[in-house]
C-alpha cells in the first residue's frame, strides 16, 4: 500500500538555523498537509497546500514557515531561523481529494530536536 | 469554528477487556465525516476508523466500532478484546471539506 514518507526520521539543529523536512506524499494525492505535535501535547494544523499554493494555514504558521512543492513529488517545511520552541514532532499528511470522506494519510513524522 | 473534544484524558483497561473512549465536536454542517487516528509509541498516526455523517449505521472495523450519536454530535470508539498493541494516543478528528480538526487526544494504557 502506498505510504506517505518523511525525512530525515530526527533533525538536530542548533537555534537561529534554518531546517528543511522533506515529504513525499502519494503520487496520486492532490492535497498535501503539515501539522505540529509538540510533546505530550495535541496534534496542531500548520498549513495545507493544494495547486501549487498554500490554500489554508493556521496562526501558527507565521512568515517563519513557508512550504514548497519544488519537484512534483517532494513537499517541503522550511523553518527560517529555528527557536527552542519549534521543538516538535512533524507530521506531513495527504489526501487524494479535498472532499470530506477522504482521509488524511500520514508520513512518519520528523522528530526536529532545538538545541 | 468546528471543535472537537475529548474528555478522557486518559483511560486504562485489561486485556480482553472492552473500553469506550468519548469524542464530542460541535459544527452547524450536516455532511460531514469523523475519523479515529491512533498514534503508538512508535509516534505514526494510523486510520483506525472512519464515520460518514450521513449514515446512520455505526462504521466498524474488526475489533473497533463506534457509535455515532449525530444529534448529540458524539462520535466514541469501542475497542472490544483489548490487546497490549492497542496502547496508543486515540485521535478524534473531524473534516468538512479541507478542514481537518483533531481533539486533544486520549492516552490508552492496556494492563495485562
Amino acid at each position: 500500500e502506498p505510504e506517505v514518507t518523511q525525512t530525515p526520521s530526527h533533525q538536530v539543529t542548533q537555534m537561529g538555523q534554518e531546517v528543511i523536512l522533506r515529504c513525499v506524499p502519494i503520487s496520486n494525492h492532490l492535497y498535501f498537509y503539515w501539522y505540529r505535535q509538540i510533546l505530550g501535547q495535541k496534534v496542531e494544523f500548520l498549513v495545507s497546500f493544494y495547486n501549487n499554493e498554500i490554500s489554508e494555514k493556521s496562526e501558527i504558521f507565521d512568515d517563519q514557515f513557508s512550504v514548497e512543492r519544488p519537484d512534483g513529488s517532494n513537499f517541503t517545511l522550511k523553518i527560517r531561523s529555528t527557536k527552542l520552541e519549534d521543538s516538535a514532532m512533524y507530521f506531513c499528511a495527504s489526501r487524494r481529494q479535498g472532499l470530506s470522506n477522504q482521509p488524511q494519510h500520514f508520513g512518519d513524522g520528523t522528530r526536529l530536536s532545538i538545541l | 469554528a468546528q471543535t472537537v473534544t475529548q474528555s478522557q484524558p486518559e483511560m486504562s483497561v485489561q486485556e480482553a477487556e472492552t473500553v469506550t473512549l468519548s469524542c464530542t465536536y460541535d459544527t452547524s454542517e450536516s455532511d460531514y465525516y469523523l475519523f479515529w487516528y491512533k498514534q503508538p509509541p512508535s509516534r505514526q498516526m494510523i486510520l483506525v476508523i472512519r464515520q460518514e455523517a450521513y449514515k446512520q449505521q455505526n462504521a466498524t472495523e474488526n475489533r473497533f466500532s463506534v457509535n455515532f450519536q449525530k444529534a448529540a454530535k458524539s462520535f466514541s470508539l469501542k475497542i472490544s478484546d483489548s490487546q497490549l498493541g492497542d496502547a496508543a494516543m486515540y485521535f478524534c478528528a473531524y473534516a468538512y471539506g479541507q478542514n481537518f480538526v483533531f481533539g486533544p487526544g486520549t492516552r490508552l494504557s492496556v494492563l495485562p
